[in-house]
């Protein structure tokens, strides 16, 4: 089976505090994602990369920047976490392609306070 | 610029009720369309798909036919179990012309199943 895993599921930060959300695919996926989850809003992309050290901006990529040094491992950081950045993170990735299935890992609540 | 508008929650039903769960998209070119679910405390999950007019997709007992013409790819199931209490995403993949592909999920629908 796939497997998306986010190393944090809970975490709780302070204003200010650089904040790193990391996320680890099993199945050589090319292309990584990072998602946040609001209430209401959906799912919105905040950064992708589709091969190794390579990455563009999404819809809402300000205060967010990330890192893909390894084909497996994609970073999400939070250079001065904010609460207007309390939310639900969501990684994912899949193979590149039409039509194929996206695998999200179970996603890190992250609170800023 | 591509989009997907799925009805707003929550949906709230009876065990064994019919289910609908519309979904229509906007998009320049001819997308795939998926239906992802999202149990509590979980990540999405591949429901179904179909890739292009007329497919029907299904899994679990659940529907979704590609409507070109409408443009919509509409969830249904024909008897709602409590365990299918989840949110439910419609999305689009289409691509970006760079050998890239773009996912576009609408805002999701909750549903709740009464026993």
């Amino acid at each position: 089976d796939v497997k998306v895993t986010q190393s944090s599921r809970y975490l709780v930060k302070r204003t200010g505090e650089k904040v790193f959300l990391e996320c680890v695919q099993d199945m050589d996926h090319e292309n990584m994602f990072w998602y946040r989850q609001d209430p209401g809003l959906g799912l919105r992309l905040i950064y992708f990369s589709y091969d190794v050290k390579m990455k563009e901006k999404g819809d809402i990529p300000e205060g967010y920047s990330v890192s893909r040094e390894k084909k497996e491992r994609f970073s999400l950081i939070l250079e001065s976490a904010s609460t207007n950045q309390t939310s639900m993170y969501l990684c994912a990735s899949t193979v590149t392609g039409d039509a194929n299935t996206i695998y999200f890992g179970e996603g890190s609540w992250l609170t800023v306070v | 610029g591509d989009s997907v508008t799925q009805m707003e929650g929550p949906v709230t039903l009876s065990e064994e009720a019919f289910l609908t769960i519309n979904c229509t998209y906007t998009a320049t070119g001819y997308p795939s369309l998926f239906w992802y679910v999202q149990y509590p405390g979980e990540g999405l999950q591949l429901l179904l798909k179909a890739t292009k007019a007329d497919d029907k997709g299904s899994n679990k007992g659940f529907e979704a036919t590609y409507r070109k013409e409408t443009t919509s790819f509409h969830l249904e199931k024909g008897s709602v179990q409590v365990s299918d209490s989840a949110v439910y995403f419609c999305a689009l993949s289409d691509p970006r012309g760079s050998g890239t592909y773009k996912y576009i999920f609408g805002t999701g629908t909750r549903l709740k199943v009464l026993a």
